[in-house]
Order: structure tokens, then sequence, then C-alpha cells
């Protein structure tokens, strides 16, 4: 069956270094990935995407790479910051049209250690 | 911003009781959906309603049903609550026709606790 997954589920990092979260997953048709972070006692809020036609995009602090050759997907932050402690979740899309949804990762607990 | 609210953050019932969870957006989105989080499970999709009247199940719809009435306005209904849905609910829509077409954005939850 279709799964998202991560290597681990729990990250810790000294504040101002680099963190990199890991996702894999298996389903060669989804062509939609998505990076969401979800602080303690709030809904998980939108990071980043990447289509399947593309292999990295940028955003501000983040970086998406996109493997299709192994299925893999990473979200690198740059400088992490205490403020990025998190569960950050992968999601990949399935279904057609407008009954697209997305399929969830169990997600990976970011700490920033002082 | 696109805004999704959900009508409690905190919810304690009783076994047996039937339960209204519900959830607005105002960014006039087609598609919403109803999730459920539980430690070390993720994100599990219960319903979804593409539009008004419209509805499909999820992953887990069983114990479940649900009700959209008005474009945006989704509800979640727990016919007869029992201890194994005491879980974090969360509330999402998206816009299947704008340029972020799979972007699903997030209500704060509703944390369900049935005794």
């Amino acid at each position: 069956g279709e799964s998202v997954g991560l290597h681990l589920p729990t990250l810790s990092v000294q504040e101002g270094d680099n963190s990199i979260i890991n996702c894999a997953y298996s389903n060669s048709a989804s062509d939609y990935f998505i990076w969401y972070k979800q602080e303690s006692g709030k809904g998980p809020q939108f990071i980043i995407d990447i289509r399947s036609n593309m292999d990295k995009r940028q955003g501000q602090r983040v970086t998406v790479l996109l493997n299709k050759t192994v299925k893999h997907l990473s979200l690198q932050i740059a400088a992490t910051q205490p403020g990025d402690s998190a569960v950050y979740f992968c999601a990949e899309n399935k279904g057609a049209g407008s009954a697209r949804q997305l399929t969830f990762g169990s997600g990976t607990q970011l700490t920033v250690l002082p | 911003d696109v805004k999704v609210t959900q009508s409690s953050r905190y919810l304690v019932k009783r076994t047996g009781e039937k339960v209204f969870l519900e959830c607005v957006q105002d960014m006039d989105h087609e598609n919403m959906f109803w999730y459920r989080q539980d430690p070390g499970l993720g994100l599990r999709l219960i319903y979804f309603s593409y539009d008004v009247k419209m509805k499909e199940k999820g992953d887990i719809p069983e114990g479940y049903s649900v009700s959209r009435e008005k474009k945006e306005r989704f509800s979640l209904i727990l016919e007869s609550a029992s201890t194994n849905q005491t879980s974090m609910y969360l509330c999402a829509s998206s816009d299947p026709g704008g340029p972020l077409t799979d972007t699903q954005y997030f209500g704060p939850g509703t944390r369900l606790t049935v005794l």
C-alpha cells in the first residue's frame, strides 16, 4: 500500500546549525510533495512544496530536495533557531481531479538545543 | 491569509454521546477535510468533501459521519462517541482550482476526550 514514512522520529540540533529532516515515499505516481510544521497545540502550517518535475526548491531558510529515483524527500533548515522546534511532516498527493488528497508521514520532532 | 477555524479547542464527552465538531473556512475553498491525529500514527483522513452536499470516505470513516450544507462549513459527527475516538481532530481546506492545488490549510485542532 501507499506509505509516507520518516527515517527518524526525533532530531536534536544545536542552535545555528543546519537541520536535515528526511522522508521516504512509496507511490511513484505522486507528483506533489509538501512539508508542514506543527508546533505544540497548533494545527500544521505549510512550509514549502515541490512538484515532481523539480528536484530542488528553496524558500526562506528552507530547502526541499526530491530524489525520485530512490523516492526520497528531505527538508533542510539553515541556521536552525529555537522557533524551529516543532514536529515536521512530509506529505504526498494521491487521487485525481477534485478528489485529490494528501497522505502524511508520522512526523519528526525537531528539538533545537541552546 | 487563509483562515480555518474549529468550534472548540478542547472537548470532553461521555461514551455514547453524539458529538459535533464544526469547521469553517473563509477562503471560498472547494475542498474540505477532516483528519484525526494520534501519536505515532500521523494524520489519518476520516472524510473529505469536494463540494457542497458531497462527501467521500477517507481511510478511517467508521464511527463518523459528516455534513456539508454550506461551502464554508464542514461538520464532523460522532453518532455515539467511544473511548477509542479520543484524539486530536484537524480540519483542513484546499482550493483545487487555484495555483496551489493540493496545498491544504489547517485549523488549530480540537482535542476530544471521550470518558
